[in-house]
Protein backbone atom coordinates (compact mmCIF):
# COMPACT_ATOMS: atom_id res chain seq x y z
CA UNK A 1 0.00 0.00 0.00
CA UNK A 2 1.08 3.33 -0.53
CA UNK A 3 2.75 5.25 2.45
CA UNK A 4 4.13 8.66 3.09
CA UNK A 5 5.72 10.11 5.77
CA UNK A 6 6.99 14.07 6.68
CA UNK A 7 10.51 14.44 8.44
CA UNK A 8 12.41 17.46 9.26
CA UNK A 9 13.08 20.61 11.80
CA UNK A 10 9.45 21.83 14.36
CA UNK A 11 11.28 24.60 14.92
CA UNK A 12 12.66 27.10 12.76
CA UNK A 13 14.01 30.59 12.91
CA UNK A 14 12.76 33.98 11.14
CA UNK A 15 14.97 34.15 7.70
CA UNK A 16 15.99 30.68 7.93
CA UNK A 17 15.75 28.11 5.27
CA UNK A 18 13.22 25.01 5.84
CA UNK A 19 14.30 22.02 4.60
CA UNK A 20 11.34 19.16 4.65
CA UNK A 21 11.74 15.71 3.57
CA UNK A 22 9.22 13.09 2.30
CA UNK A 23 9.74 9.82 2.58
CA UNK A 24 7.38 7.24 0.54
CA UNK A 25 6.76 4.19 -0.28
CA UNK A 26 4.18 1.77 -2.62
CA UNK A 27 5.29 3.50 -5.71
CA UNK A 28 7.65 4.53 -7.29
CA UNK A 29 8.50 8.07 -8.99
CA UNK A 30 9.87 6.92 -12.28
CA UNK A 31 6.49 5.82 -12.75
CA UNK A 32 4.62 7.59 -16.05
CA UNK A 33 2.05 9.55 -14.35
CA UNK A 34 3.27 9.35 -10.64
CA UNK A 35 3.49 12.90 -8.19
CA UNK A 36 4.16 14.22 -4.97
CA UNK A 37 3.13 17.40 -3.77
CA UNK A 38 3.50 19.40 -0.33
CA UNK A 39 0.36 20.91 1.02
CA UNK A 40 0.15 22.74 4.29
CA UNK A 41 -2.07 24.22 7.50
CA UNK A 42 -1.59 26.73 9.53
CA UNK A 43 -3.00 26.02 13.23
CA UNK A 44 -6.93 26.44 12.45
CA UNK A 45 -7.10 27.60 8.92
CA UNK A 46 -7.60 26.06 5.37
CA UNK A 47 -5.34 23.33 3.68
CA UNK A 48 -2.61 25.12 0.93
CA UNK A 49 -1.32 23.79 -1.85
CA UNK A 50 2.72 24.65 -2.43
CA UNK A 51 4.20 22.09 -4.64
CA UNK A 52 4.05 19.25 -7.02
CA UNK A 53 6.66 17.68 -8.65
CA UNK A 54 5.90 14.77 -11.63
CA UNK A 55 7.56 11.81 -13.04
CA UNK A 56 9.17 13.40 -15.76
CA UNK A 57 10.77 16.10 -13.23
CA UNK A 58 8.64 18.90 -14.04
CA UNK A 59 7.30 20.80 -11.20
CA UNK A 60 4.88 22.93 -10.09
CA UNK A 61 4.42 25.97 -7.31
CA UNK A 62 2.22 27.87 -5.98
CA UNK A 63 2.70 31.55 -7.83
CA UNK A 64 2.68 33.46 -4.99
CA UNK A 65 5.60 31.58 -3.02
CA UNK A 66 7.47 30.72 -6.69
CA UNK A 67 10.35 32.35 -5.55
CA UNK A 68 10.62 30.25 -2.07
CA UNK A 69 10.25 27.21 -2.56
CA UNK A 70 12.11 24.29 -4.45
CA UNK A 71 10.99 20.79 -4.99
CA UNK A 72 13.31 18.19 -5.75
CA UNK A 73 13.15 14.22 -5.84
CA UNK A 74 15.67 11.74 -5.40
CA UNK A 75 13.97 8.36 -6.98
CA UNK A 76 16.66 6.08 -5.56
CA UNK A 77 15.80 6.85 -2.07
CA UNK A 78 11.98 7.12 -2.82
CA UNK A 79 12.48 10.58 -1.39
CA UNK A 80 11.13 14.42 -2.47
CA UNK A 81 12.77 17.53 -0.60
CA UNK A 82 10.58 21.10 0.05
CA UNK A 83 13.01 23.94 0.95
CA UNK A 84 11.25 26.88 1.70
CA UNK A 85 13.63 30.06 2.00
CA UNK A 86 13.45 33.02 4.44
CA UNK A 87 10.81 31.67 6.84
CA UNK A 88 8.60 33.74 8.85
CA UNK A 89 6.17 33.00 11.45
CA UNK A 90 3.49 33.66 9.30
CA UNK A 91 4.79 29.97 8.09
CA UNK A 92 4.12 27.83 11.06
CA UNK A 93 1.57 25.40 9.87
CA UNK A 94 1.68 21.61 9.70
CA UNK A 95 3.07 20.37 5.87
CA UNK A 96 1.87 17.80 4.71
CA UNK A 97 3.09 15.27 1.84
CA UNK A 98 0.55 13.74 -0.72
CA UNK A 99 0.83 11.45 -3.59
CA UNK A 100 -0.97 12.65 -6.82
CA UNK A 101 -3.82 10.27 -8.09
CA UNK A 102 -2.10 8.67 -10.99
CA UNK A 103 -4.51 8.44 -13.89
CA UNK A 104 -2.48 8.62 -16.63
CA UNK A 105 0.77 11.06 -17.83
CA UNK A 106 -1.98 14.08 -19.28
CA UNK A 107 -4.97 13.32 -16.65
CA UNK A 108 -4.95 15.53 -13.38
CA UNK A 109 -5.08 13.91 -10.03
CA UNK A 110 -6.16 14.81 -6.69
CA UNK A 111 -4.31 13.74 -3.54
CA UNK A 112 -5.30 10.41 -2.14
CA UNK A 113 -2.64 9.60 0.12
CA UNK A 114 -1.27 12.24 2.91
CA UNK A 115 1.61 11.66 5.09
CA UNK A 116 0.64 12.34 8.96
CA UNK A 117 1.77 15.84 8.64
CA UNK A 118 4.61 17.42 10.77
CA UNK A 119 4.22 20.97 12.68
CA UNK A 120 6.72 23.57 12.12
CA UNK A 121 7.02 26.42 14.14
CA UNK A 122 8.76 29.35 13.32
CA UNK A 123 10.05 31.78 15.89
CA UNK A 124 13.19 32.89 17.43
CA UNK B 1 -6.99 32.51 -10.73
CA UNK B 2 -10.29 30.89 -9.47
CA UNK B 3 -11.47 31.53 -5.85
CA UNK B 4 -13.59 28.51 -4.29
CA UNK B 5 -16.08 29.52 -1.75
CA UNK B 6 -17.79 26.86 0.49
CA UNK B 7 -20.65 27.38 2.36
CA UNK B 8 -22.07 27.38 4.83
CA UNK B 9 -19.19 28.22 6.99
CA UNK B 10 -20.42 25.82 10.23
CA UNK B 11 -23.36 23.48 10.03
CA UNK B 12 -24.92 22.16 13.31
CA UNK B 13 -26.66 18.75 12.06
CA UNK B 14 -28.09 15.64 14.51
CA UNK B 15 -26.62 11.88 13.33
CA UNK B 16 -29.03 10.67 10.71
CA UNK B 17 -29.62 13.92 9.22
CA UNK B 18 -28.74 14.90 5.35
CA UNK B 19 -26.20 16.98 4.98
CA UNK B 20 -25.52 18.99 1.83
CA UNK B 21 -22.62 21.08 1.39
CA UNK B 22 -21.86 23.60 -1.66
CA UNK B 23 -19.10 24.66 -3.21
CA UNK B 24 -19.02 27.34 -5.61
CA UNK B 25 -16.33 28.53 -8.35
CA UNK B 26 -15.85 31.77 -9.49
CA UNK B 27 -14.46 30.71 -13.09
CA UNK B 28 -15.60 27.25 -14.74
CA UNK B 29 -13.98 24.19 -13.14
CA UNK B 30 -12.32 22.14 -16.11
CA UNK B 31 -13.40 19.16 -16.98
CA UNK B 32 -15.19 19.12 -13.70
CA UNK B 33 -11.99 18.44 -11.84
CA UNK B 34 -13.18 18.71 -8.88
CA UNK B 35 -12.71 16.83 -5.12
CA UNK B 36 -14.10 16.53 -1.59
CA UNK B 37 -11.92 16.00 1.34
CA UNK B 38 -12.64 15.14 4.60
CA UNK B 39 -10.29 16.26 7.67
CA UNK B 40 -10.55 15.30 11.32
CA UNK B 41 -9.28 16.86 13.97
CA UNK B 42 -5.09 16.15 14.32
CA UNK B 43 -5.63 14.22 11.18
CA UNK B 44 -5.03 14.29 7.09
CA UNK B 45 -7.34 15.17 4.71
CA UNK B 46 -8.89 11.90 3.24
CA UNK B 47 -9.88 11.94 -0.72
CA UNK B 48 -13.61 11.52 -0.97
CA UNK B 49 -14.62 12.02 -3.83
CA UNK B 50 -13.00 13.28 -7.34
CA UNK B 51 -13.70 14.47 -10.66
CA UNK B 52 -16.89 16.15 -9.05
CA UNK B 53 -18.81 12.63 -8.67
CA UNK B 54 -16.29 9.64 -8.48
CA UNK B 55 -16.37 8.33 -4.65
CA UNK B 56 -12.53 7.42 -4.22
CA UNK B 57 -11.33 3.70 -2.89
CA UNK B 58 -13.23 2.77 0.25
CA UNK B 59 -15.49 5.74 0.90
CA UNK B 60 -18.97 4.78 1.89
CA UNK B 61 -21.66 5.00 -0.46
CA UNK B 62 -23.86 7.81 1.53
CA UNK B 63 -20.89 10.43 0.53
CA UNK B 64 -21.93 11.24 -3.17
CA UNK B 65 -20.78 14.33 -5.48
CA UNK B 66 -22.53 16.37 -7.72
CA UNK B 67 -22.05 19.36 -10.00
CA UNK B 68 -20.61 20.77 -12.98
CA UNK B 69 -19.55 24.38 -14.22
CA UNK B 70 -19.27 26.86 -11.41
CA UNK B 71 -21.58 24.92 -8.83
CA UNK B 72 -20.68 21.62 -7.00
CA UNK B 73 -22.28 19.73 -3.94
CA UNK B 74 -21.00 16.92 -1.07
CA UNK B 75 -23.85 14.87 0.20
CA UNK B 76 -24.18 12.79 2.81
CA UNK B 77 -27.34 10.93 2.67
CA UNK B 78 -27.38 10.21 6.52
CA UNK B 79 -25.08 11.65 8.99
CA UNK B 80 -22.90 9.03 11.02
CA UNK B 81 -21.23 10.17 14.15
CA UNK B 82 -17.91 9.28 12.68
CA UNK B 83 -18.90 12.08 9.78
CA UNK B 84 -18.19 15.25 12.04
CA UNK B 85 -15.30 16.97 10.37
CA UNK B 86 -14.22 19.93 8.00
CA UNK B 87 -14.90 19.23 4.30
CA UNK B 88 -12.94 21.11 1.65
CA UNK B 89 -13.37 21.51 -2.04
CA UNK B 90 -10.03 21.60 -4.65
CA UNK B 91 -9.90 21.94 -7.43
CA UNK B 92 -7.34 20.22 -9.65
CA UNK B 93 -5.79 20.26 -13.12
CA UNK B 94 -5.90 23.82 -13.67
CA UNK B 95 -3.38 26.75 -12.87
CA UNK B 96 -1.88 26.64 -10.57
CA UNK B 97 -2.72 23.18 -9.88
CA UNK B 98 -4.84 22.76 -6.76
CA UNK B 99 -7.02 25.38 -5.08
CA UNK B 100 -8.00 24.31 -2.18
CA UNK B 101 -11.92 26.00 -0.55
CA UNK B 102 -11.89 27.34 2.93
CA UNK B 103 -14.06 24.32 4.14
CA UNK B 104 -16.63 23.99 5.79
CA UNK B 105 -17.35 22.33 9.38
CA UNK B 106 -19.80 19.74 10.57
CA UNK B 107 -20.68 19.33 13.80
CA UNK B 108 -22.63 18.30 16.04
CA UNK B 109 -26.01 20.09 17.27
Amino acid sequence: QITLKESGPTLVKPTQTLTLTCTFSGFSLTTTGAGVGWIRQPPGKALEWLALIYWDDDKRYRPSQKSRLTITKDTSKNQVVLTMTNMDPVDTATYYCAHRQNSGATVPGPFDYWGQGTLVTVSS
Amino acid sequence: ENVLTQSPGTLSLSPGERVTLSCRASQRVFSNYLAWYQQKPGQAPRLLIYGASSRATGIPDRFSGSGSGTDFTLTISRLEPEDFAVYYCQQYGSTPVYIFGPGTKVDIK
